[in-house]
């Protein structure tokens, strides 16, 4: 059964520490996006990735870093340095930069 | 660049009752206009997508939009609401040749019995 998966869905962490949020999809898909849910704001963009080993900053990419070793794997670092970290983060991943994109369930990140 | 607008945060309606959620969009190129769900603690759903072709678009659901490229607007409608169909419902473009999607802020559809 493909998809994206995204682990853990609920994360709690202290302030000042890193944390890596995992996402995964068996899709094929060449593109993924991680992205930031607050509440009436919509999606903002942090980071995408278009192939293996290659990844731009999104829009609000300060604080947080990425990496893409394998077609399958995006996984997300929220550093101590984003100053407002708790959030609802989205993973998501497209054929091609051209066609929609496939959402993961998200992770529900809590930092106190 | 491209923005979206969502006039409505909120929609409450009754049960059966049809509904329209609003979008707007500017962009100074051609899009693709997209319309996702999103249920409590849940990731997004495509809906419906306008790439190219006849400007009525059906989708899942029983949900349809109609593209009016003069008004810039994409809105999604539904004849008859039922109970599961409370979510959030977002309006995303891109422009064509574009790399990134554009999200609206979002309309939360409250459907009540």
């Amino acid at each position: 059964d493909g998809g994206i998966t995204q682990s853990p869905k609920y994360l709690f962490r202290k302030e000042g520490q890193n944390v890596t949020l995992s996402c995964e999809q068996n899709l094929n898909h060449d593109a993924m996006y991680w992205y930031r849910q607050d509440p009436g704001q919509g999606l903002r963009l942090i980071y995408y990735s278009q192939i293996v080993n290659d990844f731009q900053k999104g829009d609000i990419a300060e604080g947080y870093s990425v990496s893409r070793e394998k077609k399958e794997s995006f996984p997300l670092t929220v550093t101590s340095a984003q100053k407002n970290p708790t959030a609802f983060y989205l993973c998501a991943s497209s054929i091609a930069l051209l066609y929609e994109q496939y959402f993961g369930p998200g992770t529900r990140l809590t930092v106190t | 660049a491209q923005s979206v607008t969502q006039l409505d945060s909120q929609v409450p309606v009754f049960e059966e009752a049809p509904v329209e959620l609003r979008c707007n969009y500017s962009s100074s190129v051609s899009v693709y206009l997209f319309w996702y769900v999103q249920y409590p603690n849940q990731g997004l759903q495509l809906l419906l997508k306008y790439l190219s072709g006849s400007t009525l678009v059906k989708g899942i659901n029983g949900f349809e939009a109609e593209f009016n490229k003069s008004q810039t607007s994409f809105h999604l409608r539904k004849p008859s609401v039922h109970i599961s169909d409370t979510a959030e419902y977002f309006c995303a473009v891109k422009a064509r040749g574009g790399q990134n999607f554009v999200f609206g802020p979002g309309t939360r559809l409250s459907v009540l019995p």
